[in-house]
């Protein structure tokens, strides 16, 4: 069964210090890893996607890595602010029949809380 | 660019009772999805609609879920008789699918917050 595993499952962090979350996956053949965030009573908002040909992707002070070899993916958020207290949602895509595009996997994502 | 809006936004009803959301997608997007948010997970496929036709509905509990699209557009679901585990954040989501392969991004609405009593 295709799966993805996030952890930690919650953190907090202090404003302005940098956090890495983890993403494993089993998914298999891969075909894109996303990672969103979904602020409390908001729908998740896409940060970055990657391809297997990309093992990093940044958007502000958002970097993704991906590493297809050992199925694993990370999150760095750089100088953290109290807007970024969300939860961050690992995102991976089951292969569908015939080559096509399956549905989303979604992990169960980590709690991340910034404190002044 | 509006987003995808839903309502309503929350909505508390007994067990055994009706209830039903709605959600209107981006302009243009042809894929719309409904997901079900439990407390503390990820969310899970509902219901997946190309223009007016359904994709997938393998994960949709058909005994007491029903969701329709019937223009292509706008979209409802609806959940009748409701349990206590209905409970749960019912986000809808729309995607076009972009030329030369690029992989399609879904846009989330801000979901509709259900309890059941």
């Amino acid at each position: 069964k295709n799966q993805v595993e996030q952890s930690p499952q919650s953190l907090i962090i202090l404003e302005g210090k940098n956090c890495t979350l983890q993403c494993n996956y089993t998914v298999s053949p891969f075909s894109n890893l996303r990672w969103y965030k979904q602020d409390t009573g908001r729908g998740p908002v896409s940060l970055t996607i990657m391809t297997f040909s990309e093992n990093t992707k940044s958007n502000g002070r958002y970097t993704a890595t991906l590493d297809a070899d050992t199925k694993q993916s990370s999150l760095h958020i750089t100088a953290s602010q109290l807007s970024d207290s969300a939860s961050y949602i690992c995102v991976t895509r089951n292969p569908g029949p015939g080559g096509s595009q399956g549905n989303l996997i979604f992990g169960k994502g980590t709690k991340l809380s910034v404190k002044p | 660019e509006a987003g995808v809006a839903q309502s309503p936004r929350y909505k508390i009803i007994e067990k055994r009772q009706s209830v039903a959301f709605w959600c209107n997608p981006i302009s243009g997007h042809a894929t719309l999805y409904w997901y079900q948010q439990i407390l503390g997970q990820g969310p899970k496929l509902l219901i997946q609609f190309q223009n007016n036709g359904v994709v997938d509905d393998s994960q949709l509990p058909k005994d007491r879920f029903s969701a329709e699209r019937l223009k292509g557009v706008d979209s409802t679901l609806k959940i009748q008789p409701a349990k206590l585990e209905d409970s749960a954040v019912y986000l809808c989501a729309s995607s076009f699918r972009a030329p030369g392969g690029t992989p399609e991004t879904q846009y989330f609405g801000p979901g509709t917050r259900l309890l059941v009593l």
